[in-house]
């Protein structure tokens, strides 16, 4: 069965500090890997990985694949109280994306 | 501007009645997608569309419906025949030439008493 297990469920850290949240799947046909961002209601899209190795950046956010450990990283520096969401990351697999439970984080100020 | 809605934002309900949630979206999408959110768990996929009068069954699709009669519009039907109906319901919709990622609508939670 197809799973993605994201690491850790929670996180509570301070303004300024640098998050790195974890992401790994089984699956059964890899062909991308996403991760969102999801505040109050609608999930936004932020990056999606392919190939491994090659890292995805926006601003203070970036994201690496490394398909031989079966699993990605979401990068988080400078952290500010607008970064406090629930992070998602899901796989895409035969065409439907598995999703994970999601990692909660919270910036303290 | 475009994008997806979804309608109402809050929803109540008695047991026993069926209740349409509605997914509208203007981006041109071919594939659009219905998701449940519980607290604690990632979006489980009740029912996906990739063209129009077409949809599949996702991996919890018992007790819910859907149709797809025009390319902008997906509704959800959440019969009483869902045994646990309580939850947040989100729409999205993806890109068409393979793209995988999905946008999402602001959602509808929907209570049942």
């Amino acid at each position: 069965e197809d799973k993605v297990v994201q690491s850790p469920l929670s996180l509570v850290v301070h303004e300024g500090d640098t998050v790195t949240l974890n992401c790994s799947y089984e699956v059964t046909n890899f062909r991308s890997l996403l991760w969102y961002k999801q505040e109050k209601k609608a999930p936004t899209f932020l990056f999606m990985l392919t190939s491994s190795g090659i890292e995805k950046k926006s601003g203070r956010l970036s994201s690496i694949l490394d398909k031989k450990e079966l699993s990605s990283i979401l990068n988080i520096t400078a952290t500010q109280t607008g970064d406090s969401a629930i992070y998602l990351c899901a796989v895409d697999s035969n065409y439907q994306l598995i999703w994970g439970a999601g990692t909660k984080l919270i910036i303290k100020p | 501007d475009g994008g997806i809605t979804q309608s109402p934002k809050y929803l109540f309900r008695k047991e026993g009645q069926n209740v349409t949630l509605s997914c509208e979206q203007n981006l041109n999408h071919d594939a659009m997608y219905w998701y449940r959110q519980d607290p604690g768990q990632g979006l489980r996929l009740i029912y996906y569309s990739q063209i129009v009068n077409d949809f599949q069954k996702g991996d919890i699709a018992e007790g819910y419906s859907v149709s797809r009669e025009k390319k902008e519009s997906f509704p959800l039907t959440v019969t009483s025949a869902q045994k646990n109906p309580t939850a947040f319901y989100l729409c999205a919709s993806s890109p068409p030439g393979g793209r995988r990622e999905q946008y999402f609508g602001p959602g509808t939670r929907l209570t049942v008493t």
